[in-house]
């Protein structure tokens, strides 16, 4: 199973609210990552924890709040986000936090569709 | 910093046919490339990868080649199918760090 799991698929925010996106692997990975990806673009890193620990913040705006409540989960917190933020967010997962290790593989969710009103 | 030149950006094929999409890499301390395929409306599928100790790699239909002197590599799609469209991204990640480089993306048409 390399099934990693995103709720919701579909989310619309006003720009004062308050959302939150989340993210669940149950294959043991230490690694976790946010990536945001536009329309007809590669996705870009935003965030990475390794051992449910903070690891790299790609100079992401403060109004994208990552968090991980433990190993198998990963929330990615939202607030007064601007229009321009609507994008496709994707989560994803690795069994070592070297992603570049021997054998290790980026396993990416379905997304969520965020859409900023 | 590490950056990934992908081409082409659109490519249209006969079922059966073969496709082929290049990369190009600019950070020789790279050592690991996978390939994502995205299909419309979900997430990146890892299709194939291959590591720098390698030259070639084979999955079925799918097949990887790098060349580590000319910084590049390749995935070929052999007989090609209409399940085959999708958009492909190449990727590059070099030792220590976090963060996987990806191409621009080619979207891919095989035509019934």
């Amino acid at each position: 199973d390399t099934e990693v799991t995103q709720t919701p698929k579909h989310l619309v925010m006003g720009m004062t609210n308050k959302k939150s996106l989340k993210c669940e692997q149950h294959m043991g990975h230490r690694a976790m990552y946010w990536y945001k990806q536009k329309a007809k673009k590669p996705p870009e890193l935003m965030f990475v924890y390794s051992y449910e620990k903070l690891s790299i913040n790609e100079s992401v705006p403060s109004r994208f709040s990552p968090e991980c409540p433990n190993s198998s989960l990963l929330n990615l917190h939202l607030h007064a986000l601007q229009p321009e933020d609507s994008a496709l967010y994707l989560c994803a997962s690795s069994q070592s936090v070297l992603p570049w290790a021997p054998g290790n593989t980026i396993y990416f969710g379905e997304g969520s569709w965020l859409t900023v009103v | 910093g590490e950056n990934v030149e992908q081409h082409p950006s659109t490519l249209s094929v006969q079922e059966g046919d073969s496709a082929v999409i290049k990369c190009t890499y600019s950070d020789s301390a790279s050592n690991y490339f996978p390939w994502y395929k995205q299909e419309l409306g979900k997430g990146p599928q890892l299709i194939i990868d291959i590591r720098s100790n390698v030259g070639e790699k084979k999955d079925q239909r799918i097949a990887v080649t790098l060349n580590k002197t000319a910084k590049h590599f390749s995935l070929h799609i052999t007989e090609t199918q209409p399940e085959d469209s999708a958009v492909y991204f190449c990727a590059a990640i070099r030792d220590s760090s976090y963060k996987l480089i990806f191409g621009s993306g080619t979207r891919l048409l095989v035509r019934p």
